[in-house]
């Protein structure tokens, strides 16, 4: 089971440059997440999607967008990317089973590190 | 937003228990608890959660106090690879936030 895969790994841009983070999970979750974590801090909440079609903004999500693709597909775009939005992006999913039940494991993809210069 | 409130940082010596605080006064009644914690240059893993009572399992224990403002993960024996960012967590529907989380160091 590969689990969470993102692409690509790395990734430096010139401020103003556009690009799309892949994330594909295989666990059939139907809730996926992106957040950054930038240097010496804790993991922001950008987008997340509870289901296929569905997406909510989370902490941060100026300057980005997303699009749930597919069940096992949820991407996101950099528009017009800006040196604030250097970081590590990391993917993850989980099986959300709706109302008061949050109780499941989120597994996370191993990153994706996005320098824009 | 449920927040969590912990500790920067903690330091413990190798083989010995460790206490993880965690305050969330905000918590309601249907938030879980949950801790990940996050090794150098990996993304957070699954460590525990619970919902009223502790809980335990092979890698560490949870304690829920009765009001549940606040729970405290327990490393019974913690090793050197215990040594990373612990982040305590509330979910809310589908919504996990993440905090700073506490550093943990474990001095041989």
């Amino acid at each position: 089971n590969a689990g969470v895969t993102q692409t690509p790994k790395f990734q430096v841009l010139k401020t103003g440059q556009s690009m799309t983070l892949q994330c594909a999970q295989d666990m059939n979750h139907n809730s996926m997440y992106w957040y950054r974590q930038d240097p010496g801090m804790g993991l922001r909440l950008i987008y997340y999607s509870a289901s296929e079609g569905t997406t909510d903004k989370g902490e941060v999500p100026n300057g980005y967008n997303v699009s749930r693709l597919n069940k096992r597909e949820f991407s996101l775009r950099l528009e017009s990317a800006a040196p604030s939005q250097t970081s590590v992006y990391f993917c993850a999913s989980t099986w959300f089973l709706g109302g008061e039940e949050t109780g499941n494991t989120i597994y996370f993809g191993e990153g994706s590190w996005l320098t824009v210069v | 937003d449920a927040k969590t409130t912990q500790p920067n940082s903690m330091e413990s010596n190798e083989e010995e228990p460790v206490h993880l605080p965690c305050n969330h006064s905000t918590i309601s009644g249907t938030d879980y608890i949950h801790w990940y914690r996050q090794l150098p240059s990996q993304g957070p893993e699954y460590v525990i959660h619970g919902l009223t009572s502790n809980v335990n399992n092979r890698m560490a224990s949870l304690a829920i106090a009765e009001d549940r403002k606040s729970s405290t993960l327990i490393l019974h024996r913690a090793t050197l690879r215990d040594a990373a960012v612990y982040y305590c967590i509330l979910s809310r529907n589908n919504d996990m936030r993440f905090g700073a989380g506490t550093r943990l160091t474990v001095k041989p």
